[in-house]
This record gives structure tokens, sequence and C-alpha cells, in this order.
């Protein structure tokens, strides 16, 4: 169960669109459709965002979207907005009724 | 509304015992798997343990495996953690959340509990 690998920190300017890339291997991410991205912000809850790979919880944002391309799994958002300044989590399915988390990637709006 | 609430946490010395409980609402219970999650001071997320709608699948990190044991009550629409041996490292705020089937993942989220473990 090694974590799944992301950038450190991200950046970006209101308006633009970013993508976090969230690495696995062929046990986790690239073995099954079941990449979920979180978001937090300091002192919350994380909140869902995207489940198996490209979903989109009701009440999410459509500037949210999600990918997968062998190991590695991509969240973008589009319109970068103020409020999307968070820490952001990829987890994936690993097997054996077993979940990974990547590391974070923190999201800077300049 | 659909609610988590999590309860249990504390201090505790090395080496000792903490069952954590998280009681669930608003929603039909044994038709969802759920999971503990925890966040060290400053650190990331990081998953600890989860279990399928009836308790008869469970997996987890291998970090608390042989120390930790997760069970569920469906009749009771609670979620248990039962931590032993503790470790100073096993200090965390421990989440309780919802998954949206059977480890797809986790749409609902309680505000934690805080476990310290210091002598």
């Amino acid at each position: 169960q090694s974590a799944l690998t992301q950038p450190a920190s991200v950046s970006g300017s209101p308006g633009q669109s970013i993508t976090f890339s969230c690495t696995g291997t062929s046990s986790d991410v690239g073995s099954y459709n079941l990449v979920s991205w979180y978001q937090q912000h300091p002192g919350k809850a994380p909140k869902l965002m995207i489940y198996e790979d490209s979903k989109r919880p009701s009440g999410v944002s459509n500037r949210f979207s999600g990918s997968r391309s062998g190991n590695t799994a991509s969240l973008t958002i589009s319109g970068l907005q103020a409020e999307d300044e968070a820490d952001y989590y990829c987890c994936s399915y690993a097997g054996s009724s077993t979940l990974v988390f990547g590391g974070g990637t923190k999201l800077t709006v300049l | 509304e659909v609610q988590l609430v999590e309860s249990g946490g504390g201090l505790v010395q090395p080496g000792r015992s903490l069952r954590l409980s998280c009681a669930a609402s608003g929603f039909t219970f044994h038709d969802y798997a759920m999971h503990w999650v925890r966040q060290a001071p400053g650190k990331g997320l990081e998953w600890v343990s989860g279990i399928n709608w009836n308790g008869g699948s469970m997996g987890y990190a291998d970090s608390v495996k042989g120390r930790f044991t997760i069970s569920r009550d469906n009749a009771k629409s609670s979620l248990y953690l039962q931590m032993n041996s503790l470790r100073p490292e096993d200090t965390a705020l421990y989440y309780c959340a919802k998954d949206t089937y059977t480890f797809y993942g986790m749409d609902v989220w309680g505000q934690g509990t805080t476990v310290t473990v210091s002598s």
C-alpha cells in the first residue's frame, strides 16, 4: 500500500484551467475505474468532488471533471475561482477492500 | 439530513486502547460501505479501514493491520473502530465516512474525533 503520487502544489490565476495529476500503479489506479477526488479547505472535512474516475456528485460544479489513463488519474478545474483554493486529494481502490490516498496537492489561486 | 457524528476520541497513553464510534442518520445505513480516515496534524488524509454493507468484508491500511478492528451494527446505524496497542503516530483527527456504494468514493463525512497518543 504505497501512497498515490500527487504534486505538492499547483497554482493558477482566476479564470484559468488547471489539472491535477495522481499517479498510482497497475495494482490500484490502473486496475479499477474507482478513483475519487476530494477537496479540503483548512479546518474542514473533505468533500467528494469526483468518484468512479469521472462522475460528479450532485451539487458539485461542472467546472470540476475527472479522467483516467492507465496508472494516472487527473482532476481538471476550469474557470478557476478564488473559492477553489484548497487541498485536493486523490484516492483509489487498491483491491482486497482497501483504499489508498495520494499525498495531496495544495492549490493556490493567484 | 444525512449526518455522521463521531465520538470516543481522547488522550491515551501508548500501548493502551480506545474505541471510536460513529452514529449515522438520514440515510439507509445498511445499504453502504463505511470507512475510517485519519489526518495527522498538518498532514494529508490516510485511509485507515473500510467495511462493506453487511460487515462481511473489511480492509485495513498496513499501518494499522493487526491493531485496529472495524465493525458495524446496522440495527443501530453505527460504525466502530477498536484501536489497540496505540502508538504516538496514531495521533490524528479520525473521520467517519460513508461510501457512495462499495469502495467507490466517500460522499458524506463527519467532523471527526481527535485521538492523541502520548505519555
